[in-house]
Formats: structure tokens, C-alpha cells, sequence
């Protein structure tokens, strides 16, 4: 099985740096996903680490330890349209198949 | 489509009542996922199809959840007698690959047993 822990809320200032944290402990591991979610809408993929260290894609940026079983999610220049719920998910083998397992997700509330 | 597509949008069903969610995934693509989520938490894990071939269907909750992919395009999860603990969106996503690029969700079904 595998056990995938993230913060359930959190909440910081518009313009502001927000860093959400991501423990897993799995088998098989091969990738980490971050998705971001509105309410009522699908998630939409942010990013994917499979090497140690941190990737930055514009206002966001993803850093994975696998020895660590480690990664966070980093959100830059905050923005109101942030608030949503920010999903981890670990790619791991299962019977041969490689299957993302989703954290229950943080809850970012961005104020003004 | 470009996207992936779900459909009903809603469904609400009486505890008993047989139900059919349809998924059409991007064009092409090899991988299928069903997840389930509940209000607040992650997408949970249901099954999982590569192409018409379903590889693991461990996250099905009971012999009452099937699904089916049987030209490895459109696939459809069908809950029988339902009961109110099915209430939940259900997710369909799809991907290139394996579990090791990108998936792309729909809107979800959302399912309400009353």
C-alpha cells in the first residue's frame, strides 16, 4: 500500500510565497504529480518529478527527495484565482502498471 | 473532442437503481483511470485500462462496480444497486502512457444516490 500525507488547509496573503508539502512512503516509486483543483472542476496537472530536485515552471515550481520520500510544491507571487485545492499524487508499479495514488489534497486559501 | 469527456454531468439515483458513466478519453490515447472522489479528499483509485485491457481493477470497492473499455476507446463504469456510500464524483482520466506522464481529467460525474 502506500501512504501519502499533505497538509489538509492552508491559507496565505495574495503576493506572498506558499510552499505545500508532500511525505509519501511507497514501493515501486516511479514519479510524483502535483494537480491543481478548483471546486466543481477536473484537476489540471502542474508538474512531474522523477529525479531528485527542484523544477520551476513560471509562478510554480516542484522539488522531489526521493530519498526523503519528500517533495513540496511551491507557489510564487501569489494570486486570488491560487485558491484551490493543490493535489500530490505518486506514480508507483502495480502489477506492472504504473498507477498515480492521490493524497487527500491541501485546501490554499489566498487572501487579499 | 480536445478534452476528455463525461457524461451524464449529474446523475441522481434511487438506492437500488442501476447506473452507466460514460468516458471518452483524448484520441489516442493508450491509458484510462476511474477514479472516486468524495467531498474533500483526493481521487481515489478504481481501475485501470490500457488500451481495451484492463491491468488492475484493485480499487473497485465491490463486485457491484464494473467497468469496461471494449474497443480501447469510450469506456464505461457501471454501478449496480447502488447505495448511498456510492455518492461521490467519479473521474475518468486518460494518458499517453503508463502512470508516468500527464493524465488528463474530465469533469467528472457527479453521482448522487438518494
Amino acid at each position: 500500500g502506500q501512504n501519502i500525507d499533505q497538509p489538509t488547509e492552508m491559507t496565505a496573503t495574495e503576493g506572498a510565497i506558499v510552499q505545500i508539502n508532500c511525505t509519501y512512503q511507497t514501493s515501486g516509486f516511479n514519479g510524483l504529480f502535483w494537480y491543481q483543483q478548483h471546486a466543481g472542476e477536473a484537476p489540471t496537472f502542474l508538474s512531474y518529478n522523477v529525479l531528485d530536485g527542484l523544477e520551476e515552471k513560471g509562478r510554480f515550481s516542484s522539488f522531489l527527495s526521493r530519498s526523503k520520500g519528500y517533495s513540496y510544491l511551491l507557489l510564487k507571487e501569489l494570486q486570488m484565482k491560487d485558491s484551490a485545492s493543490y493535489l500530490c499524487a505518486v506514480s508507483s508499479s502495480s502489477g506492472g502498471s504504473y498507477i498515480p495514488t492521490f493524497g487527500r489534497g491541501t485546501s490554499l486559501i489566498v487572501h487579499p | 473532442g480536445a478534452g476528455v469527456s463525461q457524461s451524464p454531468r449529474y446523475k441522481v439515483a434511487k438506492r437500488g437503481q442501476d447506473v452507466a458513466l460514460r468516458c471518452d478519453p483524448i484520441s489516442g490515447h493508450v491509458s484510462l483511470f476511474w477514479y472516486q472522489q468524495a467531498l474533500g479528499q483526493g481521487p481515489e483509485f478504481l481501475t485501470y485500462f490500457q488500451n481495451e485491457a484492463q491491468l488492475d481493477k484493485s480499487g473497485l470497492p465491490s463486485d457491484r462496480f464494473f467497468a469496461e473499455r471494449p474497443e480501447g476507446s469510450v469506456s464505461t463504469l457501471k454501478i449496480q444497486r447502488t447505495q448511498q456510500e456510492d455518492s461521490a464524483v467519479y473521474l475518468c482520466a486518460s494518458s499517453t502512457r503508463q502512470g508516468d506522464t500527464e493524465a488528463f481529467f474530465g469533469q467528472g460525474t457527479r453521482l448522487t444516490v438518494v
